[in-house]
């Protein structure tokens, strides 16, 4: 199975300062359609997950544009510019190339 | 909106079946592929089956191979997930989520395997 990982694992941050989530794979994510399948998902307390970003940069409906993801190959990076308060929770990349689709461990960002 | 309401879960004794329901409402049920996801109490996320949107094509990840089975009823707008020989390790909330690569989850139910 391809192995995800994420750093850092606990993330506090300031509000409105900028925040970044590494995610890396052991296997390249290109998939023999040529699509890179990387998505990212932040979960509260209690809630499912959400999609905020597929296909490596592509962020979802209604996600504000403060995320951004960027990366290719097996490194791939989180990026949330000015962090607010509703952004706190875990976040978590999963690869969609390798069946079966598997999740880093997740990384709780906190408000310092 | 997207919805994906998810029924079944509970205490089952080690050994034991359970069968998780999810109805779909908001989208074309039948043009996606369709997924079980879980979640044991304080840790990640698991895939643990994928089906295609007419039911032909089915994945496993290797811990439930042979334990658990994905069906759906595109006429029902519905997933369902047969769980077999349940084990302690399999304790977890189970989520039904839209498309192969997950781009919409459910709300999850708990599944609880204790003796």
């Amino acid at each position: 199975d391809v192995l995800m990982t994420q750093s850092p694992l606990y993330l506090p941050v300031i509000l409105g300062q900028p925040a970044s989530i590494s995610c890396r794979s052991t296997r390249g994510l290109v998939f023999s359609d040529g699509g890179t399948y990387l998505s990212w998902f932040h979960q509260r307390p209690g809630h499912s997950p959400r999609r905020l970003i597929y296909e490596v940069s592509k962020r979802d409906s209604g996600v504000p544009d403060r995320f951004s993801g960027s990366g290719s190959g097996s490194d791939f990076t989180l990026q949330i510019s000015r962090v607010e308060a509703e952004d706190v929770g875990v976040y978590y990349c999963m690869q969609g190339t390798h069946w079966p689709y598997t999740f880093g461990p997740g990384t709780t960002v906190d408000i310092k | 909106e997207v919805q994906l309401v998810v029924s079944g879960g509970g205490l089952v004794q080690p050994g034991g079946s359970l069968r998780l329901s999810c109805v779909a409402s908001g989208f074309s049920f039948s043009r996606f592929w369709m997924s079980w996801a879980r979640q044991a109490p304080g840790k990640g996320l698991e895939c643990v089956a994928d089906i295609k949107e007419d039911g032909s094509q089915t994945y496993y990840v290797d811990s439930v191979k042979g334990r658990f089975t994905i069906s759906r009823d595109n006429g029902k707008n519905s997933l369902y997930l047969q769980m077999n020989s349940l084990r302690v390790e399999d304790t977890a909330i189970y989520y039904c989520a839209r498309d192969g690569r997950i781009d919409w989850w459910g709300q999850g139910t708990l599944v609880t395997v204790s003796s």
